[in-house]
């Protein structure tokens, strides 16, 4: 199994330009998650999907808009990315709906806006 | 691979030496706390997890343990080994249901 996998692996943008991340698992999971994390800091919760159909706000949502294509996958974009936009995003999925299980983490997605 | 944290705290320890990692977590009503690790250039990996019910949960070589009284999760890594170097993560369930708050981490460096 491949687990968590998100594409591409690297990204140089320029401000206003827009983009999707993508992110797939084949664990069966219900819940799926975009984190972003910045130097110093912890991860911190964009947007979630606990279940196929649904999406919800997490910490830091401005900027970013997420899809929940199928059970499997759960895209993110922006739509005109900002340098304040660069960053390492990680994509996360769950077998259940709320988060008091294992989350299993993809390799992440890096971001540079100039 | 880049950094994944600028100013993290850091503990250095000898090769073979136990490893202690600690956490202060901010909500009392959490009831599930998670310790990750992560490697340069790599996503955050699962190490253990324990729910408020317990005060202490052991793993292959990894103890974690909650002291709900001071709102304080430790990570115990016995028998330290290069492969260990990392930085490590806590994480709490904020009792809403559906997020992890992550705390900023520590980086732990372990000499040969």
């Amino acid at each position: 199994n491949a687990g968590v996998t998100q594409t591409p692996k690297f990204q140089v943008l320029k401000t206003g330009q827009s983009m999707t991340l993508q992110c797939a698992q084949d664990m069966n999971h219900n819940s799926m998650y975009w984190y972003r994390q910045d130097p110093g800091m912890g991860l911190r919760l964009i947007y979630y999907s606990a279940s196929e159909g649904t999406t919800d706000k997490g910490e830091v949502p401005n900027g970013y808009n997420v899809s929940r294509l199928n059970k499997r996958e759960f895209s993110l974009r922006l739509e005109s990315a900002a340098p304040s936009q660069t960053s390492v995003y990680f994509c996360a999925s769950t077998v259940a709906g709320i988060a008091k299980n294992i989350q299993y983490f993809g390799a992440g997605t890096r971001l540079s806006v100039l | 691979g880049e950094s994944v944290g600028l100013h993290l705290p850091t503990l250095s320890v000898q090769e073979g030496d136990n490893s202690i990692i600690n956490c202060a977590y901010s909500n009392s009503a959490s009831d599930y706390f998670i310790w990750y690790k992560q490697e340069s250039g790599k996503g955050p990996q699962f190490i253990i997890d324990i729910r408020s019910n317990m005060d202490k949960r052991q793993g292959q070589r990894v103890t974690v343990l909650l002291n709900k009284t001071v709102k304080h999760l430790s990570l115990q890594i016995a028998a330290t080994q290069p492969g260990d170097s990392a930085v490590y993560f806590c994480a709490e369930n904020n009792n809403a249901g559906n997020m992890l708050t992550f705390g900023g981490g520590t980086r732990l460096m372990v000499k040969p």
